[in-house]
């Protein structure tokens, strides 16, 4: 069965250091997503990507991050310059059509010290 | 502004009993609704969803949820509960005119033997 594969599993920087975590959506989706989870609280949306572009992105998503298509297969989220605040589990997602479910990836644990 | 609540942060419940796991949402115009469920270590699984159409959906595992127009909830069930069901639930919530998923704060379940 296809899935979203996210490296590394777990990342540990120290502040102000850039980051860049690696996602490999399902092959034929179309739609890219990022979200968070800081330990203990609820997951939240980050930013979209559709047609090699930013589609909907939250407050969150500020000029810190940035996310790329360098390539057919990988999605990337980098941030630019780490804070304490930035330590959470990131999840990649992909869905085949705006109106489908998303299937998420295992997560990348940033640890920022 | 979308948003869902779930109200219980915990459901216990003995294997073989059936369960219910509560959420309600909050949406303009027509809701687009998941489950997903996060074992231990794990990414974000989905479970089932609501789109259109019958107004129970079936799902993974044996899982089912009803949406209710009125009540503005989408609770997820299953009739017979397993010690493996143990997890942690999200639902979500999708308006029409966005792509990102609004997740709730998750509510445990422990099915004890």
């Amino acid at each position: 069965e296809p899935e979203v594969t996210q490296t590394p599993s777990h990342q540990v920087t120290q502040m102000g250091q850039e980051v860049i975590l690696r996602c490999v959506p399902i092959s034929n989706h179309l739609y890219f997503y990022w979200y968070r989870q800081i330990l203990g609280q609820k997951v939240e949306f980050l930013v979209s990507f559709y047609n090699n572009e930013i589609s909907e992105k939250s407050e969150i998503f500020d000029d810190q991050f940035s996310v790329e298509r360098p390539d057919g297969s990988n999605f990337t989220l980098k941030i630019r310059s780490t804070k304490l605040e930035d330590s959470a589990m990131y999840f990649c997602a992909s869905s085949k059509e705006m109106n489908t479910e998303a299937f998420f990836g295992q997560g990348t644990r940033l640890t920022v010290v | 502004a979308q948003s869902v609540a779930q109200p219980e942060d915990q459901v216990n419940v003995a294997e073989g009993n059936p369960l219910t796991v509560k959420c309600t949402y909050s949406v303009s115009g027509n809701p687009y609704l998941f489950w997903y469920v996060q074992y231990p270590n794990r990414g974000l699984q989905f479970l089932l969803k609501y789109i259109t159409g019958d107004n129970l959906v079936k799902g993974s595992y044996g899982f089912e949820a009803e949406f209710n127009k009125s009540q503005t909830s989408f609770h997820l069930k299953k009739p017979s509960a397993l010690v493996s069901d143990s997890a942690l639930y999200f639902c979500a919530v999708r308006g029409l005119s966005f792509q990102k998923l609004v997740f709730g704060t998750g509510t445990r379940l422990l099915v004890s033997p």
